[in-house]
């Protein structure tokens, strides 16, 4: 089983609609998790971060921890086609002297105009 | 502020030379981390360095790859006698302290070895 999983797509949604992007995992240690959009051939940037369970909100996004599942997820309302790209969630904890971040595989979204 | 900054951006190769990857990270960041894109995969971790130590090479194959990161200038991936299978984009990232989550990783727009 790998330590991170994520559909790796591709998703085709219209404008307007309501994303949801998940990521499942199977280290309990893992206490940081983030989300990262990268566009075509450029580096990835850092979208939203959380800590533990729960929920974050900022603007049009929504990140969500489910610790007990190990389940996370990241939702996009009100899609534009501005958010077409490869969303790749990622994740830390304590582990030897540094967290070392792993990346799921990515979610490739296309959002129709 | 300039973010991390990559070059090349594109290199082209033949096999059996020589590949320099370098990144200069952000100004005020001094931890470094290197990681390998392929076609339809995530981002695979390679090394992690701070000025002239490296801290964990466990990503880092055992033969032809090796990373520097001096205490003057940017940090170097290096690959040896490359092959087909090296071709990839490779990024790079930094952050201002080790990489818990709430000192995020920023990324370069990386490197696209290819390898002829």
């Amino acid at each position: 089983q790998k330590e991170v999983e994520q559909d790796p797509g591709p998703l085709s949604v219209p404008e307007g609609a309501i994303v949801s992007l998940n990521c499942t995992y199977s280290n309990s240690a893992f206490q940081y998790f983030m989300w990262y959009r990268q566009y075509s051939r450029k580096g990835p940037e850092l979208l939203m971060y959380t800590y533990s369970s729960g929920n974050k909100e900022d603007g049009r996004f929504t990140a969500q921890v489910d610790k007990s599942s190990k389940y996370i997820s990241l939702f996009i309302r009100d899609s534009q086609p501005s958010d077409s790209a490869t969303y790749l969630c990622a994740m830390s904890g304590v582990e030897t002297s540094y967290d070392k971040v792993i990346f799921g595989p990515g979610t490739s979204l296309s959002v129709i105009p | 502020n300039a973010g991390v900054m990559q070059n090349p951006r594109h290199l082209v190769r033949r096999r059996g030379q020589e590949a320099r990857l370098r990144c200069s990270p952000m100004k005020g960041h001094s931890h470094v981390y290197w990681y390998r894109q392929l076609p339809e995969e995530g981002l695979k971790f390679m090394v992690y360095l701070q000025k002239e130590n490296i801290i964990d090479e466990s990503g880092m194959p055992k033969e032809r790859f090796s990373a520097e990161f001096p205490k003057e200038g940017p940090s170097i991936l290096r690959i040896q006698q490359v092959v087909r299978g090296d071709s990839a984009a490779y990024f790079c990232a930094s952050s201002p302290r080790r990489g818990q989550g709430t000192d995020t990783q920023y990324f370069g727009p990386g490197t696209r070895l290819t390898v002829l």
